[in-house]
């Protein structure tokens, strides 16, 4: 099984400055990356997929990158709405897919 | 849209079926999977199944306990949960493949999830 390992676990920003968040993978999962949005009591939501293509509806703040081991998601000015916890997906091993632990962004 | 039902408290031991209602969108084309999130923990992958329903994976920690199964001309899915234990104990979503095919993909819809407590 693929481990997805996210950095850092708690991120603490202030709203308009730039957030990056980390995801590894255990092992090549080429760009079959997937990132999420949880916010409490709610399901999660797709963000980014595809390593780097934001899913429709997605503000052009959110942008993903890399490919391999090593992705990025990078949130270029944090807004309030954007204060979540962020789980990064791996699909290239689809019939056992695993999930990041996630990195929870609060407010600093 | 999906619209998860059939949470609830459970002895360990007992069983649960959970259901899974689509709309919106054509049920049979696409793979289907569950999803759980123990309290204050991260997501875990549960069960997948393929659109047509002729093939299913399941998490280690659920096999032979668990059944996923999905009904096309319900747009249903479903989870037949046996032999409950503690640490089952978990939000439980279905969700999407963003896609149709047989291949890995994002998770583009998702249920709101039902609760499942399994307590003596």
């Amino acid at each position: 099984e693929i481990v997805m390992t996210q950095s850092p676990a708690t991120l603490s920003v202030s709203p308009g400055e730039r957030a990056t968040l980390s995801c590894r993978a255990s092992q090549s999962v080429s760009s079959n990356l997937a990132w999420y949005q949880q916010k409490p009591g709610q399901a999660p939501r797709l963000l980014i997929y595809g390593a780097s293509t934001r899913a429709t509806g997605i503000p052009a703040r959110f942008s993903g990158s890399g490919s391999g081991t090593e992705f990025t998601l990078t949130i270029s000015s944090l807004q309030s709405e954007d204060f979540a916890v962020y789980y990064c997906h791996q699909y290239n091993d689809w019939l056992s897919w695993t999930f990041g632990q996630g990195t929870k962004v609060g407010i600093k | 849209q999906l619209v998860e039902s059939g949470g609830g408290v459970v002895q360990p031991g007992r069983s649960l079926r959970l259901s899974c209602a689509a709309s919106g969108f054509t049920f049979s084309s696409y793979g289907m999977h569950w999803v759980r999130q123990a309290p204050g923990k991260g997501l875990e992958r549960v069960a997948i199944i393929w659109f047509d329903g002729k093939n299913k994976y399941y998490a280690d920690s659920v096999k032979d306990r668990f059944t996923i199964s999905r009904d096309n001309s319900k747009n249903t899915l479903f989870l037949q949960m046996n032999s409950l234990r503690a640490e089952d104990t978990a939000v439980y979503y279905c969700a999407r493949d963003q896609f149709r095919g047989l291949k890995g993909f994002a998770f583009d819809i998702w249920g709101q999830g039902t609760m499942v407590t399994v307590s003596s």
